[in-house]
């Protein structure tokens, strides 16, 4: 597609329910991130895939929280028993990753996710 | 890695150019600045980025000093639209771990 695609733009879920969201990267871009972001903080990486390697899982807050690339495109972020403090944007980026390329990250719109 | 500056807020008139400083005096060598904006409640837009020339886009100007010591963005006929916080970010091509600091809060005015 044109740009980074997320699904769902909001959701409001009751606290200890999991939850899906949902991305689709930009059409042919290998690297694929996702972020969070919460209000009055800033911007907090969480887990990166990169074609067929390990993903970097470094920024996942808990064992909650996963995620997933399937073929290599579409990635689900998954967080299980939701917890309030789990409120916020998750923020979706890809990027053309390489060597000669600027490596720009392209956000998309964001999951907007309410815990109550 | 390198740490940026920017004044927290500035105005603008509409149609005029907006002139966004950003200070990074620790930048190395390897490390780009990017600049991104963020329109309330939609995700981060890329900007514009450079290495160490000035860069130019449909969107913006890069203006990068020969030290690389800072840069300003300059957004040549603001419009309303334009309102939103932006951000400087300093990083090497294959870091993703992006962090944003306050960013300015630019307000186009009629």
């Amino acid at each position: 597609g044109a740009g980074v695609s997320q699904s769902p733009s909001n959701k409001v879920t009751e606290k200890g329910k999991d939850v899906e969201l949902r991305c689709d990267p930009i059409s042919g871009h290998t690297a694929l991130y996702w972020y969070r972001q919460s209000l009055g903080q800033g911007l907090e990486f969480l887990i990166y895939f990169q074609g067929n390697s390990a993903p970097d899982k470094s920024g996942l807050p808990s064992d909650r929280f996963s995620a997933e690339r399937t073929g290599g495109s579409v990635s689900t972020l998954t967080i299980q028993r939701t917890q309030q403090e789990d409120s916020a944007v998750y923020l979706c980026a890809s990027s053309l990753r390489t060597a000669t390329t600027g490596n720009t990250i392209y956000f998309g719109e964001g999951s907007w996710l309410t815990v109550v | 890695d390198a740490k940026t500056t920017q004044p927290p807020s500035m105005d603008c008139a509409e149609g005029r150019a907006a002139n966004l400083p950003c200070n990074h005096s620790t930048i190395s060598g390897n490390e780009y600045v990017y600049w991104y904006r963020q329109i309330h409640s939609q995700g981060p837009q890329y900007i514009i980025h450079g290495l160490k020339n000035n860069e130019t886009n449909e969107m913006a100007s890069l203006i990068i000093t020969e030290d690389r010591k800072s840069s300003t963005l300059i957004l040549p006929h603001a419009t309303l639209r334009d309102t939103a916080v932006y951000y400087c970010i300093v990083r090497p091509l294959d870091d993703y771990k992006l962090s944003f600091g306050a960013g300015t809060t630019v307000t186009v005015r009629a």
